[in-house]
């Protein structure tokens, strides 16, 4: 089974950078991606990382440490459309395994 | 660009009675899963489905739903006899090959059928 761990919500300014951290617990580890989601709407895919090591992919940047079973996602120079949940998900063979999420509030 | 569509958006339910719920998944991908998402809560795996058969199941797709892919296009989630407690939002999503390596986390999701039993 899987289980991801991750902050319920996180605050910052307009144009600050800010870390949401996920910690995992699985079996069959294939990589670990990012999610968003605006208000209940559709995830919106953002990142992926299979490697240990830095995705970066414009503003978003995601780490992943599979000796730590740890990865984040960065976001940079904030926005106001950034306030969503992002969430962690753990891929093995064959399904997606999502964290809790965490709740970002970007505040001007 | 393509995108993965669901119908209906809403869907308004006796308990007890069955519900099918629909999705188109981008025309040339190969994995296709079903996720819900209660109210507030995080998004769950229900079931992967691939080459014909299901793929992978979480232990809340019981007896009580089944998938199918009833022609190219369609992909769809029934469940037989809902309960109040099967209220929720209801994804769909799909992931294909890119570049010759198959990228099942890069998910593509629906913008979901909310459900909701009385």
């Amino acid at each position: 089974g899987q289980s991801l761990e991750q902050p319920s919500e996180v605050t910052a300014v307009e144009g600050a950078i800010v870390q949401i951290n996920c910690t995992y617990q699985t079996s069959g580890f294939y990589g670990l991606s990012w999610y968003q989601q605006h208000d209940g709407g559709a995830p919106t895919f953002l990142s992926y990382n299979a490697l240990d090591g830095l995705e970066e992919t414009g503003r978003f940047s995601s780490f992943l440490s599979r000796s730590d079973s740890y990865g984040y996602l960065l976001l940079q120079e904030l926005q106001m459309k950034d306030s969503a949940s992002y969430f962690c998900g753990a891929g093995s063979a064959r399904q997606l395994t999502f964290g809790s999420g965490t709740q970002l509030t970007v505040l001007p | 660009e393509p995108e993965v569509t669901q119908t209906p958006s809403h869907q308004v339910t006796q308990m007890g009675q069955e519900v099918i719920l629909r999705c188109v998944p981008i025309s040339n991908h190969l994995y296709f899963y079903w996720y819900r998402q209660i109210l507030g809560q995080k998004v769950e795996f229900l079931v992967s489905f691939y080459n014909n058969e299901i793929s992978e199941k979480s232990e809340i797709f019981d007896d009580q739903f089944s998938v199918e892919r009833p022609d190219g296009s369609n992909f769809t989630l029934k469940i037989r006899s809902t309960k109040l407690e099967d209220s929720a939002m209801y994804f769909c999503a799909s992931s294909g090959l890119a570049g010759g390596t198959l990228l099942k986390e890069t998910q593509y999701f629906g913008p979901g059928t909310r459900l909701l039993v009385l």
